[in-house]
């Protein structure tokens, strides 16, 4: 079945950059997306088809696209980022898959 | 306002039934695919399934976890999706999320309800 493959955890320093990775063979011929989720609460959207970033979310939250990897990045990390990150695509076969997130840690 | 509430969670024993739903309202649900998603105590997100709309025939699709055991239907009359869980296994203990893609533009599941937890266990 198909992977989608994210590091456990990132830990960076207020005002930083944080990149989080996530590998799948598929993703240079599906979209990736990405959701935030804090704790006890739902997961939510801040970057959908690669790179484009939904109504609402703010501009240090880009993401990249290069081969079978993309990425999410937080410019400037602010505490209130402290979150697990989640990519999700799909391998064409009308199915939905989540890399195993990642923990982002704010030091 | 578009929102997404999900009901009927509880413990379960295994090889039970229980059936969620998730009631929409805000939008035009009939037109949306509607999708759950689950979440295991301390672990990732995971898909379960989706219904199209139908528009696109209604037809469903399964992660091959739950296949066999879990059916999703939709009432468009009433706005509300449901999830039929059927023999039911400790390792579905999880909370489960009903989304859809709301935003065209998006194409993506930017819509969630709150979750209703699920708890398999003798």
């Amino acid at each position: 079945s198909y992977e989608l493959t994210q590091p456990p955890s990132v830990s960076v320093s207020p005002g930083q950059t944080a990149r989080i990775t996530c590998s799948g063979d598929a993703l240079p011929k599906q979209y990736a997306y990405w959701y935030q989720q804090k704790p006890g609460q739902a997961p939510v959207l801040v970057i959908y088809k690669d790179s484009e970033r939904p109504s609402g979310i703010p501009e240090r939250f880009s993401g990249s696209s290069s081969g079978t990897t993309v990425t999410l990045t937080i410019s400037g990390v602010q505490a209130e980022d402290e979150a697990d990150y989640y990519c999700q695509s799909t391998d064409s076969s009308d199915t939905w898959v989540f890399g195993g997130g990642t923990k982002l840690t704010v030091l | 306002e578009v929102q997404l509430v999900e009901s009927g969670g509880g413990l379960v024993q295994p090889g039970r039934s229980l059936r969620l739903s998730c009631t929409g309202s805000g939008f035009t649900f009939g037109d949306y695919v509607m999708s759950w998603f689950r979440q295991a105590p301390g672990k990732g997100l995971e898909w379960v399934g989706f219904i199209r709309s139908k528009a696109y025939g209604g037809t469903t699709e399964y992660a091959a976890s739950v296949k066999g055991r879990f059916t999703i239907s939709r009432d468009d009359s009433k706005s509300i999706a449901y999830l039929q869980m059927n023999s039911l296994k400790t390792e579905d203990t999880a909370v489960y999320y009903c989304t859809t893609p709301y935003n065209s533009i998006y194409d993506a599941f930017d819509i969630w309800g709150q979750g209703t937890l699920v708890t398999v266990s003798s």
